[in-house]
């Protein structure tokens, strides 16, 4: 199966610099990597994804970049702010699965 | 309703009680999960339904788990006989279409056993 790992564990900037989170997958059958979103005692919440089709995605201060050929992608925020502090999912999911796997997540703490 | 809604929000059940743990997904949509997410990890997958049917129950960890979708809309998740390492929470969620694109997740239940 499918084994997705992420790091870092914890990322602290400061507010207005950026943050780089990184995954790798195992499957290279794999085709759809979304980013999740988990504040304290919330639910995890879709905030971008990509297929394998293409290797740069952005929306507003959001980007994710794609190495199909490395096997890993990466979660860009640009210009961050205190909101953006939350716990960061990777996931990726293949035709042969009916499910997301997902990395152990990496704490973002932005700094006032 | 507007999301994917779970019920109870937290539950703690003594070691050796049953439990059940309820989804109401978004209405309309086909295919709906289970997750189990333990303290400072990422979801886990525990079984699939596309409509009433259940697709997928690989990431069952044992037979004391067992879940249903009897008419395509609400699902349960049951335990039965709760140990100490069912602890974790309990993410339910919801696709318009089938396989994982497009999650809404719900808000999980926190399932502590004593």
């Amino acid at each position: 199966g499918e084994n997705v790992e992420q790091h870092p564990s914890t990322l602290s900037v400061q507010e207005g610099d950026s943050a780089v989170i990184k995954c790798t997958y195992s499957d290279s059958a794999s085709n759809y990597f979304p980013w999740y979103k988990q504040e304290l005692g919330k639910r995890p919440q879709l905030i971008i994804d990509i297929r394998s089709n293409v290797g740069e995605k952005k929306d507003q201060r959001i980007a994710v970049t794609l190495n199909k050929t490395a096997k890993h992608f990466s979660l860009h925020i640009t210009e961050t702010q205190p909101e953006d502090s939350a716990v960061y999912f990777c996931a990726a999911s293949n035709p042969g699965a009916n499910n997301l796997f997902f990395g152990t997540g990496t704490r973002l703490t932005v700094i006032p | 309703g507007a999301g994917v809604s779970q019920s109870p929000r937290y539950k703690v059940a003594k070691r050796g009680q049953d439990v059940a743990l309820r989804c109401d997904p978004i209405s309309g949509h086909v295919s709906l999960f289970w997750y189990q997410q333990a303290l400072g990890q990422g979801p886990e997958f525990l079984t699939y339904f596309q409509n009433e049917a259940q697709l997928d129950k690989s990431g069952l960890p044992s037979d004391r788990f067992f879940a249903e979708r009897p008419e395509g809309s609400v699902s349960t998740l049951k335990i039965q006989r709760t140990q100490q390492e069912d602890s974790a929470v309990y993410l339910c969620a919801s696709s318009l279409r089938d396989r994982g694109y497009g999650y809404t997740f719900g808000s999980g239940t926190r399932l502590t056993v004593v």
